[in-house]
């Protein structure tokens, strides 16, 4: 069965530090990737996703995520967090032929000025 | 453009009662979707509407979980009874024909608590 795997369950970082949130899934076929973040009182948002083509996808805010085939990774960064990027972050994943979104456990990330 | 709507945003009952939480996905859009989140585990696919049908519905729990889609508009998701293990966040997310895979929107969620 499919599945996905954040490893950092809750981050604490201080404005201007570097973001790397790992997600690892399982499933040896094609596959789309997301992630989504739920900034406090909101709805779940799509952050970026890759289908194809270049491994190094740029999503909203500045983030960006790179695909790594090889090891099935899909992680999420960002060069410099602000207070604003305080959020839950889920990485989650669909097989080429279905709708259904298998996610991960979710990061909670915490920003303080 | 509306976003998916979900309601009630919030609902407390008691073990045992019935609870009705209710999505009206953007308009136009075929696809409507319902997820659930029980504390601190991942957001669990329950089923998936192509207007009226059910597409799939692999992820619901269990027959204490009805789903419908009246005229392929919005849709309801009836829990009864009610058990102290379907507390969570119900999600509501809805995708245009044929772009399901790419990507959905979702609503803000129903915090379901049973007690």
């Amino acid at each position: 069965a499919q599945s996905v795997s954040q490893h950092n369950h809750h981050v604490i970082l201080s404005e201007a530090a570097s973001l790397e949130l790992g997600c690892n899934y399982s499933y040896g076929g094609t596959v789309n990737l997301f992630w989504y973040v739920q900034y406090p009182g909101q709805h779940l948002q799509l952050l970026l996703k890759y289908f194809s083509g270049d491994p190094l996808v740029k999503g909203i805010k500045g983030f960006e995520a790179e695909f790594i085939k090889s090891k099935f990774s899909f992680n999420l960064r960002k060069p410099s967090v602000q207070w604003s990027d305080t959020a839950e972050y889920f990485c989650a994943v669909n097989s080429y032929n279905t709708d259904k979104l298998i996610f991960g456990t979710g990061t909670r990330l915490q920003v303080f000025p | 453009e509306a976003g998916v709507t979900q309601f009630p945003s919030h609902s407390v009952i008691e073990k045992g009662q019935t609870v009705t939480l209710r999505c009206d996905p953007i308009s136009g859009h075929d696809n409507l979707y319902w997820y659930r989140r029980v504390m601190g585990k991942e957001i669990k696919f329950l089923l998936h509407f192509v207007k009226e049908s059910k597409q799939d519905e692999s992820g619901m729990p269990n027959n204490r979980f009805l789903a419908e889609r009246t005229g392929g508009t919005y849709s309801t998701l009836k829990v009864q009874p009610a058990e102290l293990e379907d507390s969570g966040v119900y999600f509501c997310a809805s995708s245009q024909p044929g772009q399901g895979g790419y990507g959905y929107t979702f609503g803000s969620g129903t915090r379901l608590t049973v007690v």
